[in-house]
């Protein structure tokens, strides 16, 4: 059964203090990994796409990498507007179209 | 539009009754998906348009869900006979491409409808 599991289910950092969150998955056909950034009341906001094992993505503070069973998003010297909750999915072909499985997310609080 | 929108962004209703949840995508986005997202859990896919069509229906619940798009627009998912169990926030995607093809494009998300059902 395809999979995605988030850790920590929350995160709280003092502002400043670098850390990372994993998202790892058990799937067949992988065809992608996406992290997305959801606030309360709105909708999952897309931050980055990884297409492949070694790939790094970079966005401001946020970096993105992926090996073959897991992904991290690391976050440099958070700020307080850093606070969300962050979603990994994974891409997968299934019945003839592209598939997001979607993991439980991870919840940052960043104090100042 | 400038982005998904969705209707009504509350919906508070009673057990067995039914309710329509509306999704607006982005004008000339092909690909149109519906989600649920309850308390402390992850996205749960329920179904996938390709224009009008849904070729994928296999994460709605039970039979008491429905959906439909037309014009290759506006979409409305239908829950019959609602349950407390239905209670959640329902969040519409569309995406530019046909989600067959690659490369894939991102999918924007609507602010979602959150349902409760008493």
């Amino acid at each position: 059964e395809d999979q995605v599991t988030q850790s920590p289910e929350a995160l709280r950092l003092q502002e400043g203090e670098s850390s990372s969150l994993n998202c790892s998955y058990t799937v067949s056909g992988l065809r992608g990994l996406f992290w997305y950034r959801q606030d309360p009341g709105k909708g999952p906001e897309f931050l980055f796409t990884l297409y492949s094992a070694g790939e790094e993505k970079e966005k401001e503070r946020l970096k993105a990498t992926l090996t073959k069973k897991e992904s991290f998003l690391h976050i440099t010297a958070p700020k307080p507007e850093d606070s969300a909750t962050y979603l990994c999915a994974v891409l997968l072909f299934s019945g003839g179209y592209n598939k997001l499985i979607f993991g439980a997310g991870t919840r940052l609080a960043v104090h100042p | 539009g400038a982005g998904v929108s969705q209707s009504p962004s509350n919906k508070v209703t009673e057990k067995g009754k039914d309710v329509e949840l509306r999704c607006d995508p982005i004008s000339g986005h092909t690909a149109l998906y519906w989600y649920r997202q309850s308390l402390g859990q992850g996205l749960e896919f329920l179904i996938y348009f390709q224009g009008n069509s849904a070729p994928d229906k296999s994460g709605l619940p039970s039979d008491r869900f429905s959906a439909e798009r037309t014009g290759g627009s506006v979409s409305t998912l239908t829950i019959q006979r609602t349950q407390q169990e239905d209670s959640a926030v329902y969040l519409c995607a569309s995406s530019l491409s046909l989600a067959g093809v690659t490369p894939y494009n991102e999918q924007f998300f609507g602010p979602g409808t959150r349902l409760t059902v008493l």
